[in-house]
C-alpha cells in the first residue's frame, strides 16, 4: 500500500525567508510523486512531479522540490518566500509500477503562512 | 488550459434529493477516472476509481449505494449522490489521468 505524510500541518515563515516543506512517503515500488497547491474554496493547482531522472524537480511559481531516495522524502523548497505563496500544499504518491490510469494518494495537507 | 473539467462547480440541495456531477476529460479518452472527496481543512480522501464500460471499484468506508458511479464514456464519469443529507456537504473532485484534476465541484445539503 501507498501513503505519504506530511508531518508539519503549518508552517510559518517571513517574506524573503527561504520555505520547506516536508514530505515523506511510503510505497513497494518506485513512486511518481507530486506537489499541489489550492488556495481557499478553490481546486487544485499542479506545482511540480517526480517521475524519474534529476532527483532536483523545478515547478511553477520558483518551486521545487528534491527526491531523496534514501530518505524516501520530497521536501517542497522555494529560495524566497513570498505573501502570496501563503496556502495550503498537498503532497501526493502513485505507485511506478502501474500504469497512469492507477490512483493517486494525498497527504494530510500543510498550511504555508508567509507573514510580511 | 484545463484538461479536466467537472459540472457543476457548486450546488445546494435540500436533504434527500440526489445530485449528479459531472466529470469530463477534454482532450484526451480516460479509462479510468477517480472521485476524491475533501471535507473542509482537510486532505482529498480517495472515494471510488470509475472504471469506463465496468463497475466502479470503491475504497474501504464508501457506500456504493449512495455514491453510485457511472463511466459510460470514455470522456465521462458521473458521481451521484443519492438520498444526500447535509454529512454529505463537501467539495469533490475528480482526476482523470496523472496528475490531471477537475476544479471541484462544492456539495452543499441543507
Amino acid at each position: 500500500a501507498q501513503s505519504v505524510a506530511q508531518p508539519e500541518d503549518q508552517v510559518n515563515v517571513a517574506e524573503g525567508n527561504p520555505l520547506t516543506v516536508k514530505c515523506t512517503y511510503s510505497v513497494s515500488g518506485n513512486p511518481y510523486l507530486f506537489w499541489y497547491v489550492q488556495y481557499p474554496n478553490r481546486g487544485l493547482q499542479f506545482l511540480l512531479k517526480y517521475i524519474t531522472g534529476d532527483n532536483l524537480v523545478k515547478g511553477s511559481y520558483g518551486f521545487e522540490a528534491e527526491f531523496n531516495k534514501s530518505q524516501t522524502s520530497f521536501h517542497l523548497k522555494k529560495p524566497s518566500a513570498l505573501v502570496s505563496d501563503s496556502a495550503l500544499y498537498f503532497c501526493a504518491v502513485r505507485d511506478s509500477r502501474y500504469s497512469s490510469a492507477s490512483k493517486i494518494i494525498f497527504g494530510s495537507g500543510t498550511r504555508l503562512s508567509i507573514r510580511p | 488550459g484545463a484538461v479536466v473539467s467537472q459540472h457543476p462547480s457548486w450546488v445546494i440541495c435540500k436533504s434527500g434529493t440526489s445530485v449528479k456531477i459531472e466529470c469530463r476529460s477534454l482532450d484526451f479518452q480516460a479509462t479510468t477516472m477517480f472521485w476524491y472527496r475533501q471535507f473542509p481543512k482537510q486532505s482529498l480522501m480517495l472515494m471510488a476509481t470509475s472504471n469506463e464500460g465496468s463497475k466502479a471499484t470503491y475504497e474501504q468506508g464508501v457506500e456504493k449505494d449512495k455514491f453510485l458511479i457511472n463511466h459510460a464514456s470514455l470522456t465521462l464519469s458521473t458521481l451521484t449522490v443519492t438520498s444526500a443529507h447535509p454529512e454529505d456537504s463537501s467539495f469533490y473532485i475528480c482526476s482523470a489521468r496523472d496528475g490531471d484534476f477537475g476544479p471541484g465541484t462544492r456539495l452543499t445539503v441543507l
